[in-house]
C-alpha cells in the first residue's frame, strides 16, 4: 500500500534555529497538508497546498512558517526561528482529487520536533 | 467555524465490556473519519462515513454515522486490550481545501 514518507522521524534543535521537515507524499495525490500535534493533545491543521501554492493556511501558520515543493515530489515545511512552543509530532498528509466514494487522506509517520 | 466535539477524553474500561465514544461536530460535512492512534506514533484510517446512517464495521470496532445529528459514534463490542489506543474522529470541511478537523480524542485502556 502506497505510503507518505516523512523525515526525520525525530529532530532536536536550539530555540532559534531554522528547520526544515521533509514529506514525500503518494505519488499521484494532487492535495498535501500539514498538521500538528502537542504531546497528548489534538491533531491540528496548520496549511493546505495544491497546485504548487496554499489553498489554506490556520492562524498558527505564521510568518515563521513556510511550505513548498521544489521538486515535484518532495513537500517541506520550514520553520524560521523555532520557538520552545513548536515542539511537537508534526504530520504530512495527501489525498488524490478524485471523489471517489473512498477516498480518504493518507498520513505520514510524523516527525517529532524538541526545541530546546 | 466547524468544531468536533468527542466524549468521553478518557475511557477505563474491563475486557469483554461494550462502550461507545460519541463525536459530535457543528457544520454539515459530507465525510467523517475515525483513526486510531498508538502512543508515539501516526495516524491509523479505521473508517470513512460517506453519508447519513452510513455504518461500518471491523472487527469488534463499529462506526455510524447521523448526519442529521451531526454525530458518529465508534462502538467497541468486548473490548480487548489491543484495542487500547487513543481514537480520534475527523470531519471533512466543505469548500475551500477540505481540511480535516479533529476532535481532541479519546484514550481508551482496556484492563485485563
Amino acid at each position: 500500500e502506497p505510503e507518505v514518507t516523512q523525515t526525520p522521524s525525530h529532530q532536536v534543535t536550539q530555540m532559534g534555529q531554522e528547520v526544515i521537515l521533509r514529506c514525500v507524499p503518494i505519488s499521484n495525490h494532487l492535495y498535501f497538508y500539514w498538521y500538528r500535534q502537542i504531546l497528548g493533545q489534538k491533531v491540528e491543521f496548520l496549511v493546505s497546498f495544491y497546485n504548487n501554492e496554499i489553498s489554506e493556511k490556520s492562524e498558527i501558520f505564521d510568518d515563521q512558517f513556510s511550505v513548498e515543493r521544489p521538486d515535484g515530489s518532495n513537500f517541506t515545511l520550514k520553520i524560521r526561528s523555532t520557538k520552545l512552543e513548536d515542539s511537537a509530532m508534526y504530520f504530512c498528509a495527501s489525498r488524490w482529487t478524485v471523489l471517489f466514494s473512498n477516498y480518504g487522506y493518507t498520513f505520514g509517520s510524523g516527525t517529532r520536533l524538541t526545541v530546546v | 467555524e466547524l468544531k468536533v466535539e468527542q466524549n468521553p477524553l478518557f475511557l477505563s474500561m474491563q475486557e469483554g465490556k461494550n462502550y461507545t465514544i460519541y463525536c459530535n461536530y457543528s457544520t454539515t460535512s459530507d465525510r467523517l473519519y475515525w483513526y486510531r492512534q498508538d502512543p508515539g506514533k501516526s495516524l491509523e484510517s479505521l473508517f470513512v462515513l460517506l453519508s447519513n446512517g452510513a455504518v461500518k464495521q471491523e472487527g469488534r470496532l463499529m462506526a455510524s454515522l447521523d448526519t442529521k445529528a451531526r454525530l458518529s459514534t465508534l462502538h467497541i463490542t468486548a473490548a480487548v486490550h489491543d484495542l487500547s489506543a487513543t481514537y480520534f474522529c475527523a470531519v471533512r470541511t466543505q469548500g475551500g481545501s477540505d481540511k480535516l478537523v479533529f476532535g481532541k480524542g479519546t484514550k481508551l485502556t482496556v484492563n485485563p
